[in-house]
């Protein structure tokens, strides 16, 4: 069983505020990921991390920011939301002795903006 | 990256095997065969994956045929908390994008 946790599971929020999504993990994976899902919809990527000091973007367009300073913690920052950005926010994290693919799952935030 | 086919339902009884089929006529020598669920609601779930050989851990086994054009995931004793979306996909070692498409609703029944 995968040790990755996210908080807030639920958050709603009006539009304008600044959000931060968080995303821990207790494996000691170097590898972790942003995911973003609509019901019944794709998987998209939208940031990923080689590890500490390493960030990327994904193939989805995003506003949001992402830091890695820590290898455990990889939290999603929102400036300032808006009602697009409502949808479910899934982190993932891989270990470095298992091929990429091996994607381990939180149980996801749902973001609803107003 | 090479694509697959799913059947988009099937059911399956309380504590008999599950047998989900996946084909990846297009896949080449360096892709793998990943299976992943997802149950409503939740962050999908990594079940197996296999280059060639056939699989098997606690959740799962998985049998890919010999000329790697299809593979089927194999749910032992199927329960009520497997019933969820599954989804095949093929991904080189290094890729770590994962792209789900339709996949199978497993519904099993009591």
């Amino acid at each position: 069983e995968a040790d990755i946790y996210q908080t807030p599971r639920y958050l709603v929020i009006g539009t304008g505020k600044k959000i931060t999504l968080e995303c821990s993990q207790t494996m000691g994976h170097d590898k972790m990921y942003w995911y973003q899902q609509d019901p019944g919809m794709e998987l998209h990527l939208i940031h990923y991390s080689y590890g500490v000091n390493s960030t990327e973007k994904g193939d989805l367009s995003s506003e949001s920011t992402v830091s890695r300073i820590r290898t455990e913690h990889f939290p999603l920052t929102l400036e300032s939301a808006r009602p697009s950005h409502t949808s479910q926010y899934l982190c993932a994290s891989s270990s470095p002795g298992q091929a990429w693919g091996t994607q381990y799952f939180g149980p996801g935030t749902r973001l609803l903006v107003l | 990256d090479a694509k697959t086919t799913q059947p988009p339902s099937m059911d399956c009884a309380e504590g008999r095997a599950a047998n989900l089929p996946c084909n990846h006529s297009t896949i080449s020598g360096n892709e793998y065969v990943y299976w992943y669920r997802q149950i409503h609601s939740q962050g999908p779930q990594y079940i197996i994956h296999g280059l060639k050989n056939n699989e098997t851990n606690e959740m799962a086994s998985l049998i890919i045929t010999e000329d790697r054009k299809s593979s089927t995931l194999i749910l032992p004793h199927a329960t009520l908390r497997d019933t969820a979306v599954y989804y095949c996909i093929v991904l080189i070692s290094n890729d770590y994008k994962l792209s789900f498409g339709a996949g199978t609703t497993v519904t099993v029944r009591a």
